[in-house]
């Protein structure tokens, strides 16, 4: 069985600033592994995703995140926040076991303030 | 193009109601989820299509829960006798192959609360 961790459920952040998202998983099996983005009233968009080649995947929004195996973790970060950027995210993992099904992270709130 | 679109988007439910949510998955999508997301929780998985088949139900909590694809596009999740624990947004999403780690598209979901 996978499962995954947020670490962090709240970040404020300031405008401009970096953030970093952490996540790590649990697997005994390769996992592929997504970054999911909800903005208030809306459905779940992808981000980025992981399944194989480069550890570091660019996403959309300036995003991109980076595969640590040893680590089992997969954070997501941005260099420069804007206010647009206040969102809940999720990290989650598929298996090619589980018929790829998603399972997610508990979600991070980050607020984004002037 | 279209996306994925999921009706009602609310729901209000008096406890013991049966509902019906339904999901319209992109044309041509192959993979259909449906998945559960409580208050302040990521979501969780319920169960999977491939086309009208449905191969996984791993995740359905009791047997008050039913799903249907008849034809391999639009599904349908069936809450019979809710109860206020049901109370959560359902969320459908659907990838275009079988078989790979397709990007799964969502809908907006539907916020189903159990009075």
């Amino acid at each position: 069985a996978q499962s995954v961790t947020q670490l962090d459920s709240q970040v404020p952040v300031f405008e401009e600033a970096p953030v970093e998202l952490r996540c790590n998983y649990s697997s005994s099996v390769s996992v592929y592994l997504f970054w999911y983005v909800q903005y208030p009233n809306q459905g779940l968009q992808l981000l980025l995703k992981y399944l194989s080649g480069s550890t570091l995947v660019k996403g959309i929004n300036g995003f991109e995140a980076e595969f640590n195996k040893s680590q089992t973790s997969f954070h997501l970060r941005k260099p420069s926040v804007h206010i647009s950027d206040t969102a809940e995210y999720f990290c989650a993992v598929s298996l090619s076991t589980n018929d790829y099904k998603l399972s997610f992270g508990a979600g991070t709130t980050v607020t984004v303030r002037a | 193009g279209a996306g994925v679109s999921q009706s009602p988007r609310y729901k209000v439910a008096k406890r013991g109601q049966d509902v019906a949510l339904r999901c319209d998955p992109i044309s041509g999508h192959v993979s259909l989820f449906w998945y559960q997301q409580a208050l302040g929780q990521g979501p969780e998985f319920l169960t999977y299509f491939q086309n009208e088949a449905q191969l996984d139900k791993s995740g359905l909590p009791s047997d008050r829960f039913f799903a249907e694809r008849p034809e391999g596009s639009v599904s349908t999740l069936k809450i019979q006798r809710t109860q206020q624990e049901d109370s959560a947004v359902y969320l459908c999403a659907s990838s275009l192959t079988a078989g790979g780690p397709d990007t799964q598209y969502f809908g907006p979901g539907t916020r189903l609360t159990v009075l």
